[in-house]
């Protein structure tokens, strides 16, 4: 069975730093791209960043390129986000999802950023 | 960046209606679509990919059509478990887009 779980959510500051971190079983992790995908409150799904099996090739949604970077490490099956200067619309629940090519094929729970003063 | 614009925004189905959703794309998205279903407080779950390829363990009662920049996701038979916000997605270029949601409540 596939699993994603996702961790490192929290309540940060506006222009404070954040990793979140994803750990994936029930799959050769290292044989699939993989991406973050986020949700605003009562929103919807903004697509962020996507990684590819062997972190050769990186891919960002335009506006958090250069604040948000994607990142694996395979031999520990799991995948992250560094978000940096945080602002209060980066307020979402993200999610990993595994890469089916050209959908998501299996979503984790999501963990909650919520950033506020 | 292709936009996705999915109707309506909501709609209310009685049991056993059939049920369409519409997702347009702003340029030619060559099949490339999927459509996912999201219940409250759980994370979206993969429907249909390539705009008619159901994912394992999807009932039957769901299928998807379309080509170019139009397509549509259809439920046959509503049943109460259908009940959440159903989203397109173009998986042709980044940035993946998503279309805004359907909301589909039982009448």
């Amino acid at each position: 069975e596939v699993q994603l779980v996702e961790s490192g959510g929290g309540l940060v500051q506006p222009g404070s730093s954040l990793t979140l971190s994803c750990v994936a079983s029930g799959f050769t992790f290292s044989n699939y791209g993989m991406n973050w995908i986020r949700q605003a409150p009562k929103k919807g799904l903004e697509w962020i960043a996507l990684i590819d099996y062997d972190s050769h090739n990186k891919y960002y949604e335009d506006s958090m390129k250069g604040r948000f970077t994607i990142s694996r490490d395979n031999s520990k099956n799991t995948l992250y986000l560094e978000m940096n200067s945080l602002r209060s619309e980066d307020t979402a629940i993200y999610y990993c999802a595994k890469w089916g090519g050209s959908y998501f094929e299996y979503w984790g729970q999501g963990v909650m950023v919520t950033v506020s003063s | 960046d292709i936009q996705m614009t999915q109707s309506p925004a909501s709609l209310s189905a009685s049991l056993g209606e059939t049920v369409t959703i519409q997702c347009q794309a702003s340029e030619n998205i060559y099949s490339g679509l999927a459509w996912y279903q999201q219940k409250p407080g759980k994370s979206p779950q993969l429907l249909i990919y390539g705009t008619s390829s159901l994912q394992d363990g999807v009932p039957s009662r769901f299928s998807g059509s379309g080509s170019g920049t139009q397509y549509s996701l259809k439920i046959r038979s509503m049943q109460t478990e259908d009940e959440g916000v159903y989203f397109c997605q173009q998986g042709l270029k980044y940035p993946y887009t998503f279309g805004g949601g359907t909301k589909l409540e039982l009448k």
